[in-house]
């Protein structure tokens, strides 16, 4: 089976810029959650989606946002981009709200100039 | 909200030593606990995870100890080979939906030949 992909890999913006983030779960996942990882903060839960709607939401600002389409899907956007969101975004799936066990994909190195 | 701390942040062994990684948590309603296993330019990746109704589990070389009393849970590697050689994050949540994982700051694993 498949793990958890993500794309692009690797993003170089400038600031005021925006980006969207695509990550594909594991087949038969519902549930997607986006985290940011960066070498100050730690892995930050960012949000959660199951059944296209979001479930959870951590606390980064109105700039960042996602959706979920029906196949599970899941895309983020960063809007207005600031030097301070450079970090590793990592995506998660599991099979449904009530299993825990989560499972990562590679992430995506974004990098703001 | 729920807090995780983990200790150390860096820990060097030789190899076929041991490894302790130590986490406490402050939420008493956290009942899931998985260590995660991060290597160089990958994301994540799920190595053995416990519930709050069971006091220990082993998958090999690899066991976690969790002590509902005192919030805290551990890490145990034995017999440790180079490739044990990354970055370890525990995490804890709740069964409750909506509710997020949150995960310690992250021991940096050297495993010395």
């Amino acid at each position: 089976k498949a793990g958890v992909t993500q794309t692009p890999r690797y993003l170089i913006k400038t600031r005021g810029q925006q980006v969207t983030l695509s990550c594909s779960p594991i087949s038969g996942h519902r549930s997607v959650s986006w985290y940011q990882q960066t070498p100050g903060q730690g892995l930050q839960f960012l949000f959660e989606y199951f059944s296209e709607t979001q479930r959870n939401k951590g606390n980064f600002p109105g700039r960042f946002s996602g959706r979920q389409f029906s196949n599970s899907r899941s895309e983020m956007n960063v809007s207005t981009l600031e030097l301070g969101d450079s970090a590793l975004y990592l995506c998660a799936s599991r099979r449904l709200l009530s299993v825990n066990e989560q499972f990562f994909g590679p992430g995506t190195r974004l990098t703001v100039l | 909200g729920e807090n995780v701390e983990q200790h150390p942040s860096t820990l060097s062994v030789q190899e076929g030593d041991s490894a302790v990684i130590k986490c406490t948590y402050s939420d008493s309603a956290s009942n899931y606990f998985p260590w995660y296993k991060q290597e160089l330019g990958k994301g994540p990746q799920l190595i053995i995870d416990i519930r709050s109704n069971v006091g220990e589990k082993k998958d090999q070389r690899i066991a976690v100890t969790l002590n509902k009393t005192a919030k805290h849970f551990s890490l145990h590697i034995t017999e440790t080979q180079p490739e044990d050689s990354a970055v370890y994050f525990c995490a804890a949540t709740n069964d409750n939906y909506g509710q997020n994982f949150v995960f310690g700051p992250g021991t940096r694993l050297s495993v010395l030949p």
